[in-house]
């Protein structure tokens, strides 16, 4: 069965500083990623994913995540963070047939 | 473009009575998935509908039950409910060969 570990429940981090969330997965087969966003009282918006070919995949608002096979990881960096990129973020690893196994999510805090 | 729309958006039920909260997909997405969310946690796989069979089923009770219509939209009901079924219930739609799901807003339900 697939699992998804978040290390981190809160990651708190000042304005235009680098930050990065971490995720671990363990599967016993190939395993599509995701970064999910949620912002208060609303559901989840899909911030990248990787699928295969080149392991760093990107967003469109300045995140990145970099798939490592041999560590079983897909951590979220972005260098420089916004006040509205505060939110709850959620990792999440599909065997397939898009059904998808979610960490409990970091939540960003990000203050002046 | 209409995404995936949710109703209600919040409910409120004493224990012991059955709820229905209701999914209309993306428009063109013939895949109905269903998540719970309890407070501080991540989402977790109920079922998937596809051509109005469920397909895939999480680790939920049977008072967990479901149903799509041909218009691909998804009921999902939960019947003699419990306090611990307090919860944001996530609708995700897709396209059956497609691994990305597109969320809708949520359905808060409370129990008291």
């Amino acid at each position: 069965a697939q699992s998804v570990t978040q290390l981190d429940s809160q990651v708190p981090v000042f304005e235009e500083a680098p930050v990065e969330l971490r995720c671990n997965y363990s599967s016993s087969v190939s395993v599509y990623l995701f970064w999910y966003v949620q912002y208060p009282n609303q559901g989840l918006q899909l911030l990248l994913k990787y699928l295969s070919g080149s392991t760093l995949v990107e967003s469109i608002n300045g995140f990145e995540a970099e798939f490592n096979k041999s560590q079983t990881s897909f951590h979220l960096r972005k260098p420089s963070v916004h006040i509205s990129d505060t939110a709850e973020y959620f990792c999440a690893v599909s065997e397939g047939y898009s059904t998808l196994t979610f960490g409990k999510g970091t939540m960003l805090l990000v203050s002046p | 473009d209409a995404g995936v729309t949710q109703s209600p958006t919040h409910l409120i039920k004493t224990r012991g009575q059955q709820v229905t909260l209701r999914c209309s997909p993306k428009s063109g997405h013939d895949t109905v998935s269903w998540y719970q969310q309890a407070l501080g946690q991540g989402p977790q796989f109920i079922f998937q509908y596809y051509e109005e069979e469920e397909r895939q089923r999480g680790n939920f009770p049977d008072r967990f039950s479901g149903h799509q219509f041909p218009n691909y939209s998804s009921e999902l009901n939960v019947n003699a409910l419990l306090l611990g079924d307090s919860a944001l219930y996530l609708c995700a739609s897709s396209l059956d060969y497609s691994i990305e799901q597109y969320f809708g807003p949520g359905t808060r339900l409370t129990v008291t």
